[in-house]
């Protein structure tokens, strides 16, 4: 089964407000995590990441919170933008010697309406 | 510098043809990942190639491989290919194996 969930597949958000988009992982064990943005017809664009020895990590306008007690995972996106709108998805990343993508598990997406 | 090129972008194929998809990764990323992505199951992991070996394989029928050269550009191959195949298959490339850097796609219809 998936490791990774998102708690809604939609979120709608007015333009100018601030955007949380939340993700669940199972895996106690993960220790990256990723999150992307799709935009209808293009490839995942990663856009932050956190190991798990940080609880916060800011970007640009972006920010994710780690909170390991509970397993869970969330994005903030500051005064969203018609840009912001895509399709948000989290990864995890167990850790193992090799290297490589097989350890790494996406959820399923949740797609963030902008609304005018 | 120039990003993950993914080709051909669209394509059509009956069930029972073959295809080939081509992946060339960022300059100097020697990992190469494959994912195929469908509304139902989200971003799957199909394998991944490091300096021409294939390092890591998901969990799909032996339909589908791939290969890398020398250059680190990739290609997948799917045969047989099944109505439940369309999909949009994604190259990513990295090089330390965990940020991918993802091309934009090649979407595969089956009719």
């Amino acid at each position: 089964g998936e490791s990774v969930g998102l708690h809604l597949p939609t979120l709608s958000v007015q333009e100018g407000d601030n955007s949380i988009i939340n993700c669940a992982y199972s895996n106690s064990a993960s220790d990256y995590f990723i999150w992307y943005k799709q935009e209808s017809g293009k490839g995942p664009q990663f856009i932050i990441d956190i190991r798990s020895n940080m609880d916060k990590r800011q970007g640009q306008r972006v920010t994710v919170l780690l909170n390991k007690t509970v397993k869970h995972l969330s994005l903030q996106i500051a005064a969203t933008q018609p840009g912001d709108s895509a399709v948000y998805f989290c990864a995890e990343n167990l850790p193992y010697s090799g290297g490589g993508a097989d350890g790494l598990t996406f959820g399923k997406g949740t797609h963030l309406i902008i609304q005018p | 510098k120039a990003g993950v090129t993914q080709t051909p972008r669209y394509l059509i194929k009956t069930r029972g043809q073959q295809v080939t998809l081509s992946c060339s990764p960022i300059s100097g990323h020697r990992s190469v990942s494959w994912y195929q992505q469908t509304p139902g199951q989200g971003l799957q992991f199909l394998f991944e190639y490091f300096s021409e070996t294939q390092r890591n394989k998901g969990n799909f029928p032996g339909r589908f491989s791939g290969r890398q050269f020398s250059n680190s550009r990739s290609e997948m191959n799917v045969s047989t290919l099944e109505l439940g195949d369309s999909a949009l298959y994604l190259c990513a490339s990295s090089k330390a194996g965990r940020e991918l850097f993802f091309g934009e796609g090649s979407r595969l219809t089956v009719l």
